[in-house]
């Protein structure tokens, strides 16, 4: 099946920092690829998805691009607040063409005023 | 349009004891996905389910787990004997389709401690 591998945390950084946050997957052919964030206590929320190669998806100022040749999607921010302190986990169908998703172990990510 | 409800959020259960945790999906979804998360560990896939069928369970361990999703009521997961080991936090998903945009709506979660 299909996997994930994303750096581990935690990943502290000051307000106003950029932020990266490393995901490389192996997958057949060309899954959908996501970003699920988890905040405090709460269960994941969909951040961002691309569903082909060089699609780059963006939301609340985050951005990943799909690259195929790389075998990436790398999570990134210009500018980090404080209330992007969460757990950041990248995902991709377990099987292409197949809805359940696998996930990475996710990264921590703590943002200081 | 309430989101995925799962309840209960925190349930305690002694060894040896039962635990049952229920999810309804969305409105309008008839898929429904359970995953683990243990302490220092990622999201761990266990059982995709559809309307009186189970679909996928090759996540669940094959003894003491059991899950179903009947025609009406929520869907639940059974955990039979706990031990310790069960203690981590069951999120519920659903989706409105099998294939496709696969986004899942998650639940808030319910987290099991066994003492």
């Amino acid at each position: 099946g299909n996997s994930v591998t994303q750096m581990e945390g935690p990943v502290t950084l000051s307000e106003e920092a950029f932020l990266t946050i490393n995901c490389t997957y192996t997958a057949t052919g060309y899954p959908s690829l996501f970003w699920y964030v988890q905040y405090p206590g709460e269960g994941l929320q969909l951040l961002l998805k691309a569903t082909k190669a060089d699609d780059k998806g963006s939301n609340k100022g985050f951005e990943a691009t799909y690259r195929k040749e790389t075998t990436s999607f790398h999570l990134e921010k210009g500018s980090v607040q404080v209330s992007d302190s969460a757990v950041y986990f990248c995902a991709l169908p377990r099987r292409t063409g197949y809805s359940t998703l696998t996930f990475g172990k996710g990264t921590m990510l703590l943002v200081s005023p | 349009n309430a989101g995925v409800m799962q309840n209960p959020r925190h349930l305690v259960r002694r060894r040896g004891q039962e635990a049952r945790l229920r999810c309804s999906p969305m409105k309008g979804h008839s898929h429904v996905y359970w995953y683990r998360q243990l302490p220092e560990e990622g999201l761990k896939f266990m059982v995709y389910l559809q309307k009186e069928n189970i679909i996928d369970e090759s996540g669940m361990p094959k003894e003491r787990f059991s899950a179903e999703f009947p025609k009406e009521g929520p869907s639940i997961l059974r955990i039979q004997q706990v031990v310790r080991g069960d203690s981590a936090a069951y999120f519920c998903a659903s989706s409105p389709e099998e294939a496709g945009a696969n986004v899942l709506t998650f639940g808030a979660g319910s987290r099991l401690t066994v003492l």
